[in-house]
């Protein structure tokens, strides 16, 4: 089992739409959740990172963690073309304390 | 601020060489990760320096070592090189000692004949 599975999709949405994308983990001691985005050829850029059980807000993206659940989101509303891209979710025990560990990605397509 | 850098962008080498590959953190950053990047296996965790000193090691054979320098600057080194060794190599630098938010250079892409 992978520390952290995520499915590869790829997930589609029309323009305008709420995707969804979603992160489970094994690490029962992992403490603070990442979400990534990678464009085709790019290199990932952090987006999003949470820390603690609920939802955080940014902009149209909305994280969230339910750590009975082992469980990570990401809500990304009004969704764009732009948007289209490979979204890592990652995962750390503590600063200091084992490396970043990243599910292996889903990719998002959004239909103009 | 100046982004994480990395040279060179692109190699081609042929099996049984060595490469070494460099990275420049953000300026402040005293963390270096570097990850190798395969479409079968993702993105995969080789090492982690801290204030000159390895703090953390992924699953990878020795072939595949690293150092940082004094000035947080960061190489990797891959010996007798192998065809699954072709990848996309990223380094990342954060503030602190296994962060999680990290930020990304261009990546190095190694192609091994």
């Amino acid at each position: 089992q992978k520390e952290v599975e995520q499915n590869s999709g790829p997930l589609s949405v029309p323009e305008g739409a709420i995707a969804s994308l979603n992160c489970t983990y094994s690490d029962r001691g992992s403490q603070s959740f990442f979400w990534y985005r990678q464009y085709s050829g790019k290199s990932p850029e952090l987006i999003m990172s949470i820390y603690s059980n609920g939802d955080k807000e940014d902009g149209r993206f909305t994280a969230q963690l339910n750590k009975a659940s082992q469980y990570v989101s990401l809500l990304i509303r009004d969704s764009q073309p732009s948007d289209s891209a490979t979204y890592l979710c990652a995962a750390i025990r503590g600063p200091g304390r084992r490396a970043l560990t990243f599910g292996s990605g889903t990719r998002l397509q959004v239909q103009p | 601020k100046a982004g994480v850098t990395q040279t060179p962008r692109y190699l081609i080498k042929t099996r049984g060489q060595q490469v070494t590959l460099s990275c420049s953190p953000i300026s402040g950053h005293r963390s270096v990760s570097w990850y190798q990047q395969t479409p079968g296996q993702g993105l995969q965790f080789l090492f982690e320096y801290f204030s000159e000193t390895q703090r953390n090691k992924g699953n990878f054979p020795g072939r595949f070592s690293g150092r940082q320098f004094s000035n947080s600057r960061s190489e990797m080194n891959v010996s007798t090189l192998e065809l699954g060794d072709s990848a996309l190599y990223l380094c990342a630098s954060s503030l602190e000692a296994g962060g999680g938010e990290q930020f990304f250079g261009p990546g190095t892409r190694l192609t091994v004949l």
